[in-house]
């Protein structure tokens, strides 16, 4: 079983709609992160967390949430999805400065 | 704040040539350096990473990377590719020394070897 996995993997949505990505890990890792990756913009930092209780903004964040519900659940909401939400989402999980372990991604098209 | 540049958005080259992927970075503090990698339809995964110690890492597919601190360079090269190594690079940095740590990724470049 992969120790990073995202649901869905893709979902079309309308514009205006409510949407929640989840994040779930089983490394055991206290630090997880939510990033978009645009084509000629790389991955650009919505949200991180670095335990339970500490959730920090990303260089992003404006018109997304996050909730930590436990060690290994981290979900991304999109509150009024738009059109230029369209994009390839990814979790990650770390164990300190190392190396970051990423999910499959979640292929996410605003109509 | 620190920044990641990586110039080439992709990088052509045939099979068994060597590559240099260019990676510039921009921080206040000393930093640690990333490469990353990103197969079609996958998530990204770790090449190399340089945290401290020699300025030369290598990775176990034959990918070497040099850290040159007055240069502020962390370029990702091969001396002969192969196919199976088309796939996007990302470079990525983090500082040291805070006690809240999160990567800044390049914009990546795409490696596209041909037969």
């Amino acid at each position: 079983d992969a120790d990073v996995t995202q649901t869905p993997r893709n979902r079309i949505t309308k514009t205006g709609k409510r949407i929640m990505l989840e994040c779930s890990q089983t490394k055991g890792h206290d630090r997880m992160y939510w990033y978009r990756q645009d084509p000629g913009l790389g991955l650009r930092l919505i949200y991180y967390s670095f335990d339970v209780k500490d959730i920090n903004k990303g260089e992003i964040s404006d018109g997304y949430s996050v909730s930590r519900q436990a060690q290994a659940k981290f979900s991304l909401s999109l509150e009024s999805a738009i059109p230029n939400q369209t994009a390839l989402y990814f979790c990650a999980t770390s164990e300190g400065i190392h190396e970051q372990y990423f999910g499959p991604g979640t292929r996410l098209t605003v109509t | 704040a620190q920044s990641v540049t990586q110039l080439d958005s992709q990088v052509p080259v045939f099979e068994e040539a060597p590559v240099e992927l260019r990676c510039n970075y921009s921080s206040s503090v000393s930093v640690y350096l990333f490469w990353y990698v990103q197969y079609p339809n996958q998530g990204l995964q770790l090449l190399l990473k340089y945290l401290s110690g020699s300025t030369l890492v290598e990775s176990i597919n034959g990918f070497e990377a040099e850290f040159n601190k007055s240069q502020t360079s962390f370029h990702l090269r091969k001396p002969s590719v192969h196919i199976s190594d088309t796939a996007e690079y990302f470079c990525a940095v983090s500082e040291r020394h805070t006690g809240r740590r999160a990567l800044t990724f390049g914009s990546g470049t795409r490696l596209q070897v041909q037969p």
